[in-house]
């Protein structure tokens, strides 16, 4: 059975800085690892998505890595900014989504 | 539809009442799940629709949960004698193809039905 984790559980950084959110899993039978955003009270936004033969994709500040093999994912925010604030999580797709708990990040102006 | 609609977006139940939730998926899309976030916690797997295959109910919690898809589009999810445990925001989303693993699938959520059991 799949198991997702994540750390740190809650992350408060002063705006401008460089942060990394890591991502576990136990089952390196996946097909796609994807992040997804979660402002309170709504639903889950997709951020990034990295085929299970790829390494990394970027998107604007946002930089996602996977390596399968030691079932880790890393999400590297640069530039950090208060509207980056909101929690983090991250799915491992195998037969379905198996999400991890999330990472609650807070940046401080 | 422009995306995955929900609804009711909130509702509030008398504990042992029986609730039903609406999911209306993004048009086109096969694939369609249906998540569990309890306060502070993590998304809880529920059910996963796929085109006209049996649906994956390994993650209903007990047998007063249950879930429907017709004409392969909307979706019932029904808590029968609701419990205050199952006060949780019950998330549906959807992918746009029922074979996992397609290069560049992906999911898209609602924004959530919330649900209290007082």
């Amino acid at each position: 059975k799949q198991e997702v984790t994540q750390i740190p559980a809650a992350l408060s950084v002063p705006e401008g800085e460089n942060l990394v959110l890591n991502c576990s899993f136990t089952d390196s039978a996946i097909y796609n690892l994807q992040w997804f955003r979660q402002d309170p009270g709504k639903g889950l936004t997709s951020l990034l998505l990295i085929q299970s033969s790829q390494r990394e994709q970027t998107s604007g500040r946002l930089n996602a890595s996977l390596d399968k093999s030691s079932g880790r994912s890393t999400l590297y925010i640069a530039a950090s900014q208060p509207g980056d604030s909101a929690t983090y999580l991250c799915a491992a797709l195998g037969q379905n989504f198996v999400f991890g708990p999330g990472t609650r990040l807070s940046v401080l102006p | 539809g422009a995306g995955v609609s929900q609804s009711p977006s909130n509702k509030v139940t008398e504990k042992g009442k029986d609730v039903e939730l609406r999911c209306d998926p993004i048009s086109g899309h096969t694939a369609l799940y249906w998540y569990r976030q309890s306060l502070g916690q993590g998304l809880e797997f529920l059910i996963y629709f796929q085109g006209n295959s049996a649906p994956d109910k390994s993650g209903l919690p007990s047998d007063r949960f249950s879930a429907e898809r017709t004409g392969g589009s909307v979706s019932t999810l029904t808590i029968q004698r609701t419990q205050q445990e199952d006060s949780a925001v019950y998330l549906c989303a959807s992918s746009p193809v029922w074979r996992l693993g397609i290069s560049g699938n992906t999911i898209y959520f609602g924004e959530g039905s919330w649900l209290t059991v007082v």
